[in-house]
């Protein structure tokens, strides 16, 4: 199988604090993960994609100084909203790719983010 | 950039018909097209992955088929079951492994 999971699943924090959101692959090494956000009845928005070992890249429009990604192991991505907002409140979702073709993506469960 | 565009954005069925989800993308040089089913609050479940050289995957009462020429994909489901509610995405990658999802399609299988 390749099992990807994510903590918390949810997360309540209050405007001007920071939380930090972890992506793990369980059973398989993921040399590149990904990060979405999804804001209700909208499709999924890539955020960033992160490899092991080196900066993430950032989409256009993401701020890279607010959602701070680190991808220090072949097994583990996280995300860290900084200064969150409610504004930031949206359901974030990682993935995995293996090691190896065939860039099949496997996807954690999410992580609902409520700025209050 | 890729644009990955879902028809119908919502549909409702009866159970047990069959019925058809269509995906349609503008940039053809793509590695595979991958649908997945996303219910209310939670992650995506991956359903089929049918690779460039394809032209359909099975899986079940699924079907995905993959026509690359014109850029598009269908996704068939067989004798649909109120189980079958949620919402279907598609999405494809491109040469930097970067998934560009689909608009997305509500389905709601009435009892």
């Amino acid at each position: 199988g390749a099992v990807v999971s994510q903590h918390p699943s949810w997360v309540i924090c209050k405007s001007g604090t920071s939380v930090k959101i972890e992506c793990r692959s369980l059973d398989f090494q993921a040399t590149t993960m990904f990060w979405y956000r999804q804001f209700p009845k909208q499709s999924l928005m890539l955020m960033a994609t992160s490899n092991e070992g080196s900066k993430a890249t950032y989409e256009q429009g993401v701020e890279k100084d607010k959602f701070l990604i680190n991808h220090a192991s072949l097994t583990l991505s996280t995300l860290t909203v900084t200064s969150a907002h409610p504004e930031d409140s949206s359901f974030y979702i990682c993935s995995a790719t293996k090691t190896s073709g065939p860039y099949e993506q496997y996807f954690g469960p999410g992580t609902r983010l409520t700025v209050t | 950039k890729q644009e990955v565009t879902q028809i119908p954005a919502a549909l409702s069925v009866p159970e047990g018909e069959n019925l058809v989800l269509n995906c349609s993308f503008t940039d053809s040089a793509i590695y595979n097209l991958q649908w997945f089913r996303q219910d209310p609050g939670k992650g995506l479940t991956s359903l089929l992955l049918i690779q460039s050289s394809q032209r359909e995957q099975t899986s079940g009462r699924l079907n995905a088929s993959l026509d690359k020429s014109s850029g598009r994909s269908t996704l068939y489901i067989a004798a649909s079951q109120p189980g079958d509610s949620a919402t279907y995405l598609c999405a494809v990658p491109n040469t930097g492994n970067q998934f560009y999802f689909g608009t997305g399609t509500s389905l709601t299988v009435i009892p």
